[in-house]
């Protein structure tokens, strides 16, 4: 199915440990985004890529790592998970990155660090 | 600083009547803002969008917003509330200084009581 798929939904893992959320696009799009989402904070970005093998850092990017080999898919990756890494993880993505172009949500990957 | 504002956390209207969402911005130039919308345990979806012209923009499932220069507002609005509007709507606008970016407000609650 065409889409914006995230996995996985849900992860529970512990301090110290290595963790990657998986995103996959179907459509093409060149822009994907990474965001976070925490009460009180709304989303924040904490990396995104204009193309593949072309990266760059958002708002909140320490501790998280990304790669895209791929157009259609975003890993993200907690070199070393910490409780303050506790949170809804959103990918999305965007035919351009104009600004006036709309972004696609996957259905969000809920991490919780012990 | 390049910002936006949801002031209220929550609001709470009767089905059948109107409803507002509130957002204000801060940014230099001309803003292109956006509502998006999020239903339990999903990814965001984009509701509407503002870039230029008329100032009333209209978008799914009934909603509309306007753009109001003078009070850097852009209140989200629907003349008869739903039961299945009940979410969590967020305010958003580009990123001046990268225009391939979204700044999001801190979202606000929508509950409508049958």
């Amino acid at each position: 199915d065409a889409g914006i798929t995230q996995s996985p939904r849900y992860k529970i893992t512990e301090t110290g440990r290595q963790v990657t959320l998986m995103c996959h696009q179907t459509w093409s799009h060149s822009y994907m985004f990474w965001y976070r989402q925490d009460l009180g904070h709304g989303l924040r970005l904490i990396y995104y890529s204009a193309a593949a093998d072309i990266t760059d850092k958002g708002e909140v990017p320490d501790g998280y790592v990304v790669s895209r080999s791929k157009t259609e898919n975003f890993p993200l990756t907690l070199e070393s998970a910490t409780r303050s890494q506790t949170s809804v993880y959103f990918c999305a993505s965007s035919e351009s990155g104009s600004g006036a172009n709309v972004l696609t949500f996957g259905a969000g990957s809920r991490l919780t660090v012990l | 600083a390049q910002s936006v504002a949801q002031p209220e956390d929550q609001v709470n209207v009767a089905e059948g009547n109107p409803l507002t969402v509130k957002c204000t911005y801060s940014v230099s130039g001309n803003p292109y803002l956006f509502w998006y919308v999020q239903y339990p345990n999903r990814g965001l979806q984009f509701l509407l969008k503002y870039i230029t012209g008329d100032n009333l923009v209209k978008g799914s499932y009934g909603f509309e917003a306007e753009f109001n220069k003078s009070q850097t507002s852009f209140h989200l609005k629907k003349p008869s509330a739903l039961v299945s509007d009940s979410a969590l709507y967020f305010c958003a606008v580009r990123d001046i200084r990268n225009t391939d970016k979204l700044i999001f407000g801190t979202g606000t609650r929508l509950q409508v009581f049958p």
